[in-house]
């Protein structure tokens, strides 16, 4: 199956660090993705990573897979308040660039 | 550029009305993607066109129509709607279906059908 489960709200403080989760359940998919999509907006692709990797850091986005969970995490560093959106991870189990989103995780930072 | 447009902006049609959405790319990506997304919801796949060829349509009702005229545009007619269609359309592209090419998001018509 391709279901992918997701918290649904986090709220943070500015300054502090932020962790999004995700679990999907196919573990097929060869990419993961994060998107963000502020109000109003269309998605923006954040970050990915290749099923092989562990970890992958992007100045202030790191991100974890754990494959044997099925577990995927987005956390952010120094969060500020253009990091209120919504977070969509996303997984690829169709063997092609069709994408499974996730339900959204509502972000709010709190001055 | 990175860039994908979507015009218009916002729609309010009525049940009755024929209007016709767009997307343009100019990154020469092959594949295009039209997604609907309702509030607080994740998108959800509509079609996808690969070398502009309808590639997949995910038991979308025939009251929305889509066209590629061109590796550059893509267009989304929609005809007979129902207040239910009232969400976010959004385009995408990728360089191709090939697995791993990032979707680059548009960002969107807000349609409300009254």
């Amino acid at each position: 199956g391709e279901d992918v489960e997701q918290s649904l709200f986090l709220s943070v403080r500015e300054g502090d660090s932020s962790v999004i989760n995700c679990t999907y359940t196919d573990s097929s998919s060869t990419y993961l993705y994060w998107y963000k999509q502020e109000p109003g907006a269309g998605l923006q692709l954040l970050t990915y990573i290749f099923s092989n990797m562990d970890m992958k850091q992007d100045q202030r986005l790191t991100v974890l897979l754990n494959k044997k969970d099925k577990h995927l995490s987005l956390r952010i560093a120094d969060t500020q308040t253009g990091d209120s959106a919504i977070y969509f991870c996303a997984e690829t189990p169709y063997g092609n660039n069709r994408l499974a989103f996730g339900k959204g995780n509502q972000v709010v930072v709190i001055p | 550029d990175t860039e994908v447009t979507q015009t218009p902006k916002h729609l309010v049609m009525g049940m009755t009305n024929k209007k016709s959405l767009k997307c343009e790319q100019h990154m020469g990506h092959r594949a295009m993607y039209w997604y609907k997304q309702k509030a607080k919801k994740p998108p959800e796949l509509m079609f996808v066109y690969s070398y502009e060829k309808l590639s997949i349509n995910e038991s979308v009702p025939s009251r929305f129509s889509p066209e590629c005229p061109n590796s550059s545009l893509l267009n989304l007619h929609l005809h007979a709607l129902q207040p239910e269609d009232s969400a976010l359309y959004l385009c995408a592209s990728s360089q191709d279906l090939v697995l791993g090419e990032t979707q680059y998001f548009g960002p969107g018509t807000r349609l409300l059908v009254l």
